[in-house]
C-alpha cells in the first residue's frame, strides 16, 4: 500500500533559525496536504498543494509540491516560539479518496 | 458554520472493560467520517472510515469497532480493552468529493491500565 515518509522526526531549533520537513511517498500523488498540531491539541488543515512543481507560501511558511508528485516540503523562515508543534504531511493518491499521513515531525523551538 | 464535539477529552479505564467514544458533526449533510489513533508522539493510524449511515471501512484488524447509527454521528466501541489501545484518538470529517480538507475533533486521549 501507499507509504508516506517524513523526515526529520524530531527538530530543536533555535528561535530565529529556518526549518525544514520533507515528506516522500512511495506513490505518486494527486495532491497533498499539511496539518500542524500544536502540544495536546488536534491537527489543523494548513495547506493543500495539486500541480506539479507548485509552491505557496503563508507569510513565513513555504510550501513545495515536487515535479514528480512524489515529495513534498514545508519550509519556516526565523522561526518563533509560536511554530513550535508536530508537522504532518497526507498525501492522497490517484486511485482513492483515503489520505495517507506521514509520521509527523515534531518542532521544538528554544527562546 | 461547521463544528466537530468529541468526548470524552479524557478517559481512563481498566483493561478488559468496555469503550465508548462518540463524534458528532453540525452545520453539514453527508459527511465523511473517521476514527484516527495517535501513539504518544507518533503519526495518525486510520482505524475506520465511514461514507454514509451503516457503511464502516475498517483499516486496521483489531478488537476495535465503529458504526454510524445517524448521518452525523460516529462511535468507535470496543467490548474489550487491551493495555494497547492506550492512545489519543481523533474524529474527524470532510466532505465529499476529492480534495477535501480534514476537519479534526479535540480527541479524547485514553488510557488503558
Amino acid at each position: 500500500g501507499q507509504q508516506v515518509m517524513q523526515i526529520p522526526q524530531y527538530q530543536h531549533v533555535q528561535e530565529g533559525e529556518d526549518f525544514t520537513t520533507y515528506c516522500n511517498s512511495s506513490t505518486t500523488l494527486s495532491n497533498i496536504q499539511w496539518y500542524k498540531q500544536r502540544p495536546g491539541g488536534h491537527p489543523v488543515f494548513l495547506i493543500q498543494l495539486v500541480k506539479s512543481g507548485e509552491v505557496k507560501k503563508q507569510k513565513r511558511l513555504t510550501f513545495q509540491f515536487g515535479e514528480a508528485k512524489k515529495n513534498s516540503s514545508l519550509h519556516i523562515t526565523a522561526t518563533q516560539t509560536t511554530d513550535v508543534g508536530t508537522y504532518f504531511c497526507a498525501g492522497r493518491n490517484n486511485a482513492g479518496n483515503m489520505l495517507t499521513f506521514g509520521g509527523g515531525t515534531r518542532l521544538m523551538v528554544k527562546p | 458554520s461547521q463544528t466537530i464535539h468529541q468526548w470524552p477529552a479524557t478517559l481512563v479505564q481498566p483493561v478488559g472493560s468496555p469503550l465508548s467514544l462518540e463524534c458528532t458533526v453540525e452545520g453539514t449533510s453527508n459527511p465523511n467520517l473517521y476514527w484516527y489513533r495517535q501513539a504518544a508522539g507518533r503519526g495518525l493510524q486510520l482505524l475506520f472510515y465511514s461514507v454514509g449511515i451503516g457503511q464502516i471501512s475498517s483499516e486496521v484488524p483489531q478488537n476495535l469497532s465503529a458504526s454510524r447509527p445517524q448521518d452525523r454521528q460516529f462511535i468507535l466501541s470496543s467490548k474489550k480493552l487491551l493495555l494497547s489501545d492506550s492512545g489519543f484518538y481523533l474524529c474527524a470529517w470532510n466532505n465529499r468529493g476529492g480534495n477535501e480538507k480534514l476537519f479534526f475533533g479535540s480527541g479524547t486521549q485514553l488510557s488503558v491500565l
